[in-house]
């Protein structure tokens, strides 16, 4: 079967940094994304990583660990926008996406 | 601006009716589009693969005879749930790559939510 763990609920303060886990197991992998949500909205793309190492779009860095089948999402400069749920989720074959069990992010002040 | 349009964005429906659920791709061709369910606090969960011109994947557990998907043009998926129970009240989004590369997002249009009294 497909699985990916995240942890449930992170909290933080404005300003500081954040790293969102997410260990899988799958069949098939071509890659590691990751989506935020807001809450009663659509998923949105963050970051993609295909190869190991790290990969950063402004204050958003993703990583990933392939041989440990592991990967991060590390926000900076935390913001109360970003309050939302994250999303890891694997690419596997037929370009279909399977998504983690999410993580909710409280920003606090 | 937005990518993928789905319509309606919320409906309520009686238990036994059909609720049919558009999903457009705006300004591209999708061959293949994407349909997943999600209920509250939880993840997105794969129901279906759309596929133009031709039937579509189930992924395990799902009933294709429950949730009818169409895909009649290359810019317009539908998926009907039919005999609609309390139990299919849920969010239910759909989604298409615009280019077809390793990197391209996803894009998701912005959900139905779906009651059933």
């Amino acid at each position: 079967g497909q699985s990916l763990e995240q942890p449930s609920e992170v909290t933080a303060v404005e300003g500081a940094i954040v790293q969102i886990n997410c260990t899988y197991q799958t069949s098939g992998f071509y890659g590691l994304s990751w989506y935020q949500q807001h809450d009663g909205g659509a998923p949105t793309f963050l970051s993609y990583n295909a190869l190991d190492g790290l990969e950063e779009t402004g204050r958003f860095s993703s990583f990933l660990s392939r041989s440990d089948s592991y990967g991060y999402l590390l926000l900076q400069e935390l913001q109360m926008k970003d309050s939302a749920s994250y999303f890891c989720a694997v690419k596997r074959g037929g370009n279909k996406l399977t998504f983690g069990t999410g993580t909710q992010l409280k920003v606090e002040l | 601006g937005a990518v993928v349009s789905q319509h309606p964005s919320w409906v309520i429906c009686k238990s036994g009716t059909s609720v049919k659920i558009e999903c457009r791709s705006l300004d591209f061709q999708a061959t293949t589009m994407f349909w997943y369910r999600q209920f509250p606090k939880q993840s997105l969960m794969l129901m279906a693969t759309s596929n133009e011109g031709s039937k579509a994947t189930y992924e395990q557990g799902v009933e294709k005879d429950k949730f009818l998907i169409n895909h009649a043009s290359l810019t317009l998926s539908t998926l009907t749930v039919t005999s609609a129970h309390p139990e299919d009240s849920s969010f239910y989004i759909c989604s298409a790559f615009k280019q077809v590369s390793n990197n391209s997002p996803l894009h998701f249009g912005n959900g139905t939510r779906l009651t059933v009294t």
